[in-house]
């Protein structure tokens, strides 16, 4: 079966560092791969997509790519701010749009 | 942009009674709707795909009966949970893509936190 593993810890770094996120899937070759944000007691909002053409993608800070050889997404953060501090999912999908989603990483993004 | 509501946010409830979660999608049209639930530090499980007008389809493992699914109409998708118990405490959220193209992003609601004391 499919399984999705993002990076166990969670994640803390300093104010204006780069934060690197990771998203690893096996048994799956999806056609692309999704990014959401969430905050506590909230529903996730979608951030970015990325498809398997695609090597890289870009939106302001963010930062998305996409090895299908190594099964692994990589999403990053540059100059990160204390409000980027939340849990970010990757999702990867399944049949008639429903998604399979990650574990999740909790960033902090220490002043 | 699109927006899906959830209500209500928060709940509390008595074992034994039922409780009703509406997920609407507000300025768009969504012939599916997700339901997921979510315990704390853990990701998204997908409950049941509802679907307008038809049946909703419930992943392996949900009990079609006490997760009830109603998608009425092209707006408004309800989950009921029947005869609550303290297990089924947890953060309920449903989801909704307002394309038809296959890698539409889900727009979420923001979630329903149910208390079955």
């Amino acid at each position: 079966s499919q399984k999705i593993e993002q990076n166990s810890e969670a994640l803390n770094i300093q104010e204006g560092k780069t934060a690197t996120l990771t998203c690893n899937y096996t048994n799956y070759s999806p056609a692309y791969l999704q990014w959401y944000r969430q905050d506590p007691g909230r529903g996730p909002v979608f951030l970015l997509l990325i498809r398997e053409n695609e090597k890289e993608k870009r939106k302001e800070r963010l930062k998305v790519t996409f090895d299908t050889t190594l099964k692994q997404s990589l999403f990053h953060i540059t100059a990160s701010q204390p409000a980027d501090s939340a849990t970010y999912l990757c999702a990867l999908p399944n049949t008639g749009n429903q998604f399979y989603f990650g574990t999740g990483t909790s960033l902090t993004v220490i002043p | 942009g699109a927006v899906v509501s959830q209500h209500p946010s928060r709940v509390i409830c008595k074992s034994g009674t039922s409780v009703k979660i509406e997920c609407r999608s507000l300025d768009f049209q969504a012939t599916t709707m997700f339901w997921y639930r979510q315990f704390p530090k853990q990701s998204l499980m997908l409950m049941a795909t509802s679907n307008e007008g038809s049946k909703a389809t419930y992943e392996q493992g949900v009990e079609k009966d006490k997760f009830l699914i109603n998608h009425a109409s092209l707006t408004l998708s309800t989950l009921t949970v029947t005869s609550a118990h303290p297990e089924d405490s947890s953060f309920y959220i449903c989801s909704a893509s307002q394309g038809s193209s296959y890698n539409s992003p889900l727009h979420f609601g923001n979630g329903t936190r149910l208390t079955v004391t």
